[in-house]
């Protein structure tokens, strides 16, 4: 099946910092990328929805100045957090949809990365 | 709007015996169902798929789920429950977001519990 990495898989970071997450795909392009944030014991909330070469898509709610969603090319798309607080604290999960399968395809998501805010 | 709702939190099942995990529907148009699961502190992989055909569908890890129209139910089962079982499941629905772009919406997943 289709691959899908994250990195870092832990991070922790002093409040004010801005961390960087990288979503790859391995074996396939991935023309749409997914984030997710998911809270403890919670499904998974869509954050924002990443195209290859164009600008991010988000969800009500989610400030794309403090989350920002770099999708530069078919095998990698990064998630920013700026100025990260303490409420940033949380699982931030890509996925990413192989274009080739067809439109009704699963995604694969990444393993996930817990991002911890002092 | 498209949804999909896991009315349990949590399931027990005894090693050895048959688990359902459920979830019901909710779609204006076909509906194009997924189930996935979750261990601890790891991603989501992928179990199975409902898009069109038999209503049985076959997954992962002998897992099984059955469609059913006019429950609108997409349940998930399987006939012997493992320990290694034990994880979170999630039921999901594609959503179209609009201008040819789908995403998958979950529900709040169910936590399931075998015990030796």
């Amino acid at each position: 099946g289709a691959v899908v990495s994250q990195h870092p898989s832990w991070v922790i970071c002093k409040s004010g910092t801005s961390v960087k997450i990288e979503c790859r795909s391995l074996d396939f392009q991935a023309t749409t990328m997914f984030w997710y944030r998911q809270f403890p014991k919670q499904s998974l909330m869509l954050m924002a929805t990443s195209n290859e070469g164009s600008k991010a898509t988000y969800e009500q709610g989610v400030e794309k100045d403090k989350f920002l969603i770099n999708h530069a090319s078919l095998t990698l798309s990064t998630l920013t957090v700026t100025s990260a607080h303490p409420e940033d604290s949380s699982f931030y999960i890509c996925s990413a949809r192989d274009q080739a399968r067809g439109i009704y395809n699963e995604q694969f998501f990444g393993p996930g990365t817990r991002l911890t805010v002092l | 709007a498209q949804s999909v709702a896991q009315p349990e939190d949590q399931v027990n099942v005894a090693e050895g015996n048959p688990l359902t995990v459920k979830c019901t529907y909710s779609v204006s148009g076909n509906p194009y169902l997924f189930w996935y699961v979750q261990y601890p502190n790891r991603g989501l992989q992928f179990l199975l798929k409902y898009i069109t055909g038999d209503n049985l569908v076959k997954g992962s890890y002998g897992f099984e789920a059955e469609f059913n129209k006019s429950q609108t139910s997409f349940h998930l089962k399987k006939p012997s429950a493992l320990v290694s079982d034990s994880a979170l499941y999630f039921c999901a629905v594609f959503k179209d977001s609009g201008a040819g772009s789908y995403q998958l919406t979950f529900g709040k997943g169910t936590k399931l519990s075998v015990i030796p």
